[in-house]
């Protein structure tokens, strides 16, 4: 079946820092991909959304690039805050907004001033 | 924005009982979902369900559980009896095709 799958855990970066957290997907067809952010005691909010390949994604100075060819959707921003510390989700749907979304395992970002 | 509400927070129930979790979806959505995540680990889909059915349901929906939104109020997910591996944290989300909202979760503890 389709999958995500984030290489980083957890990642530990001071502020300004240059932030990269990898995904890689796995699907049949041609998924919509998505980035969500958690905060502790918090649900999943959407950063953003790309539905075809080259398409860029981005919200609140993160950016991701949809890449067919590797099958990748990586988060990156250039200089991170205290309070971009959160959990990062890749995630992807088969069918846009009805569907369901399969995550990948989560990056914890922690950014220490 | 929008916002999904669970009811209640947390809560603490003994294992074979029967639990039922409440969601208020954002009132235009037409679909609705729940999601297990169980702590540390990533959130795994349980069900999802549109005009009043069942569209897909994950492996780690059980027989036990079960889905029903009488009548446009809450969208509830019913388990019974709870069993240990429970345990975990419940999100229910709703969209309408274009983007979905999640709640703050529902943490269930089995004991």
């Amino acid at each position: 079946g389709d999958s995500v799958t984030q290489t980083e855990g957890q990642v530990a970066l001071s502020e300004e820092d240059f932030l990269t957290i990898h995904c890689n997907y796995s699907a049949s067809g041609y998924p919509t991909l998505f980035w969500y952010v958690q905060y502790p005691g918090e649900g999943p909010q959407l950063l953003f959304r790309a539905s075809r390949d080259k398409e860029k994604g981005s919200s609140r100075g993160f950016e991701a690039t949809y890449d067919k060819g590797t099958t990748s959707f990586h988060l990156r921003k250039a200089s991170v805050q205290e309070s971009d510390s959160a959990v990062y989700y890749c995630a992807l749907s088969d069918q846009g907004g009805s569907a369901k979304l399969i995550f990948g395992e989560g990056t914890k970002l922690t950014v220490s001033s | 924005g929008p916002k999904v509400l669970q009811i209640p927070s947390h809560q603490i129930i003994d294992m074979g009982q029967m639990v039922t979790l409440n969601c208020d979806p954002v009132s235009n959505h037409l679909y609705f979902y729940w999601y297990k995540q169980i702590l540390g680990q990533q959130m795994e889909f349980l069900v999802n369900f549109y005009n009043g059915k069942v569209m897909e349901k994950s492996k780690l929906f059980k027989d036990q559980f079960s889905v029903e939104r009488p009548d446009g109020s809450y969208f509830t997910l019913k388990i019974q009896p709870t069993a240990l591996e429970d345990s975990a944290v419940y999100f229910c989300a709703s969209s309408s095709r274009r983007e979905v909202f999640f709640g703050k979760g529902t943490r269930l503890t089995v004991v």
